[in-house]
């Protein structure tokens, strides 16, 4: 149980179109949804926490207005990365968590595989 | 979060034991103790967890000091596919997020 599964697994894009990446949680429902992004030989940096049907909360630094973030289901969180430029370039990994004092599925977060984003 | 510090990395041979270090000296009472580990070109996976006493589970064991201020991951016999980087991890009960330092490379050697 807990799959979390991410689509595309890569994807490469030219540089000022913009892409959209999609999160599920394929056997529970993820009330709280992560975002992180993972730059070649560095560690996993939070950009943003969804509750579902809410507003996403960004982490310092990132742009709300660059990065749209929508988790408008229980099993669905999507990332769009507006105008994509090469240093956008990275791989993005989504985390979920399902509702609050729901044994382990509401404490543990589990992660989906990541998707590369290549922008040209 | 209370950080942590980690080895860089670590070299182990296929078939030992490995034990992999965690401090943690600023560590409150509510924090638990996580280890995720990270295969190459995947999303982080949970390994194990524990508060104060010593935790086993079918892919590792998690020992934590009596002052809880260091822990130390236990993976009984290493194989290739364990080649990954470890993140220890603390983490209170509330709703926060985990957040990821920089980890232990572990690199197994048949």
């Amino acid at each position: 149980g807990a799959v979390v599964s991410q689509h595309p697994s890569w994807v490469i894009c030219k540089s000022g179109t913009s892409v959209k990446i999609e999160c599920r949680s394929l056997d529970f429902q993820a009330t709280t949804m992560f975002w992180y992004r993972q730059f070649p030989k560095q560690s996993l940096m939070l950009m943003a926490t969804s509750n579902e049907g809410s507003k996403a909360t960004y982490e310092q630094g990132v742009e709300k207005d660059k990065f749209l973030i929508n988790h408008a289901s229980l099993t669905l969180s999507t990332l769009t990365v507006t105008s994509a430029h090469p240093e956008d370039s990275s791989f993005y990994i989504c985390s979920a968590r399902g509702p609050p004092k729901t044994s382990h599925l509401g404490y543990e977060q589990y992660f989906g595989p990541g998707t590369r984003l290549t922008v040209t | 979060d209370a950080k942590t510090t980690q080895p860089n990395s670590m070299e182990s041979n296929e078939e030992e034991p490995v034990h992999l270090p965690c401090n943690h000296s600023t560590i409150s009472g509510t924090d638990y103790i996580h280890w995720y580990r990270q295969l190459p070109s995947q999303g982080p996976e949970y390994v194990i967890h524990g508060l104060t006493s010593n935790v086993n589970n079918r892919m590792a064991s998690l020992a934590i000091a009596e002052d809880r201020k260091s822990s130390t991951l236990i993976l009984h016999r290493a194989t290739l596919r364990d080649a990954a980087v470890y993140y220890c991890i603390l983490r209170d009960v509330g709703d926060t997020p985990l957040v990821f330092g920089k980890g232990t490379r572990l690199s197994v050697i048949a």
